[in-house]
């Protein structure tokens, strides 16, 4: 079965170091996500992306994310400069639709020293 | 912003047991989607609503989408040890972006 897979699994960094996440969603599918968790708070939404363009995005999402297709295949979020409560899970998901499920991969905890 | 209060925040129960769980919302949404999500993981789709009114099972689980479309709940049947975990709800309001809104999840915990 078709799932979106994340790399790393877990990313440590110090304060003010740029970090990339890399997913790759389900192949057939073409809106992407990003939303992040906080340890023992709900998923937030950060940023949808079709057609090489973000569709939208939430206050979360400043000018230190950034996010791109850089390939057929690859979904990834840039963040500039990490602070410390950047640390959290990172999910990707994919949908073909944004009016169809949404699938997520593992995550990537990142955590910012 | 558009905010989903789901309830109960947590439920220990005795295996075999039925479940159920809620999510109000004080807006419209279009679809409703009902995650389980373990520790270190992703969330992994359940349930998934399109059409107020509509109830849908997979396997021992039920979830309607309520006819005023600011609701869903979700039951589970005859609980099982591994039915552990913390459950969301999610919403999406339609428009052309796929945004998600989550409740704040309900932690269940299954005695064996």
């Amino acid at each position: 079965e078709p799932e979106v897979t994340q790399t790393p699994s877990h990313q440590v960094t110090q304060m003010g170091q740029e970090v990339i996440l890399r997913c790759v969603p389900i192949s057939n599918h073409l809106y992407f996500y990003w939303y992040r968790q906080i340890l023992g708070q709900k998923v937030e939404f950060l940023v949808s992306f079709y057609n090489n363009e973000i569709s939208e995005k939430s206050e979360i999402f400043d000018d230190q994310f950034s996010v791109e297709r850089p390939d057929g295949s690859n979904f990834t979020l840039k963040i500039r400069s990490t602070k410390l409560e950047d640390s959290a899970m990172y999910f990707c998901a994919s949908s073909p639709s944004t009016d169809y499920e949404q699938y997520f991969g593992p995550g990537t905890r990142l955590t910012v020293t | 912003g558009q905010q989903l209060n789901q309830s109960p925040q947590s439920m220990f129960i005795q295996e075999g047991e039925d479940v159920s769980m809620n999510c109000t919302s004080s807006s419209i949404f279009n679809t409703w989607l009902w995650y389980k999500q373990e520790p270190g993981e992703g969330p992994v789709l359940l349930i998934a609503l399109y059409k107020a009114g509509e109830l849908t099972s997979n396997g021992r689980l039920t979830a309607q989408f309520g006819i005023t479309r600011k609701d869903s709940f979700l039951n589970i049947s005859a609980s099982i040890p591994s039915d552990v975990g913390i459950y969301f709800c999610a919403g999406q309001s339609g428009g052309n972006t796929g945004k998600l809104i989550f409740g704040q999840g309900t932690t269940l915990q299954v005695k064996p």
